[in-house]
């Protein structure tokens, strides 16, 4: 079975571009998460989807993130005008259910220049 | 506010002996704890997990000990192969959302 998948593996971007990152969760978890790990850290939470509740976004570090969820299927996370400190692997997890085991895709690198 | 903390930021071990991997958390609202596994390029994959009500769970060469007065949970592989090399990540969390620690760097040498 399909784990989770994102898009693109990789993106370098210049300083004040937008970017948008894509996940798609396992087929029937209704529970979407994204995450940040800046080099040398840990993963820090950004974002909880669940069903059709208003999502979680207490995570989102600034106004220029965004994200949105079709349903209980694709996540893209935005990020407008970037700066060099977005710089970072973004994650996507899925699960089940809310407070189930999480289950990460390969993450999508960024490098802002 | 680190909620979670791996204080080794590397461990190197010898191919056949235990690897003991350590976490600390402050938050004793906590009631379930994970344990991740990341290869370079890869997303962490889930390892083994227990809950606020149990102080031991094992799955094979891992087990997991919960110590809830310490506030501190520890993995134990053994015993250790090549194959674990990967960087480890506890994470614990109350409801939804997961706060992992910084990782822990295991070097499984043959």
């Amino acid at each position: 079975g399909a784990g989770v998948s994102q898009s693109p593996s990789n993106k370098v971007t210049e300083k004040g571009k937008d970017v948008e990152l894509r996940c798609d969760p396992i087929s029937g978890h209704t529970a979407l998460y994204w995450y940040r790990q800046r080099l040398g850290q840990g993963l820090e939470f950004l974002i909880y989807f669940q069903g059709n509740s208003a999502p979680d976004k207490s995570g989102l570090p600034s106004d220029r993130f965004s994200a949105e969820r079709t349903g209980e299927s694709v996540s893209t996370l935005t990020i407008q005008r970037t700066q060099q400190e977005d710089s970072a692997v973004y994650l996507c997890a899925s699960s089940y259910g809310a407070g189930e085991t999480q289950y990460f895709g390969p993450g999508t690198r960024l490098l802002v220049l | 506010d680190q909620q979670v903390k791996q204080n080794s930021p590397s461990l190197s071990v010898q191919e056949g002996r235990i690897s003991i991997l350590n976490c600390d958390y402050t938050n004793s609202m906590f009631d379930y704890f994970l344990w991740y596994k990341k290869y370079p390029a890869e997303g962490p994959t889930f390892l083994i997990s227990i809950s606020s009500i149990k102080d031991k769970n094992e799955d094979g060469r891992f087990t997991v000990f919960l110590n809830k007065s310490a506030k501190h949970l520890s993995l134990h592989i053994v015993p250790s192969q090549p194959g674990d090399s990967a960087v480890y990540f506890c994470a614990a969390s109350r409801g939804n959302k997961l706060v992992f620690g910084a990782g822990t760097i295991l070097r499984v040498k043959s």
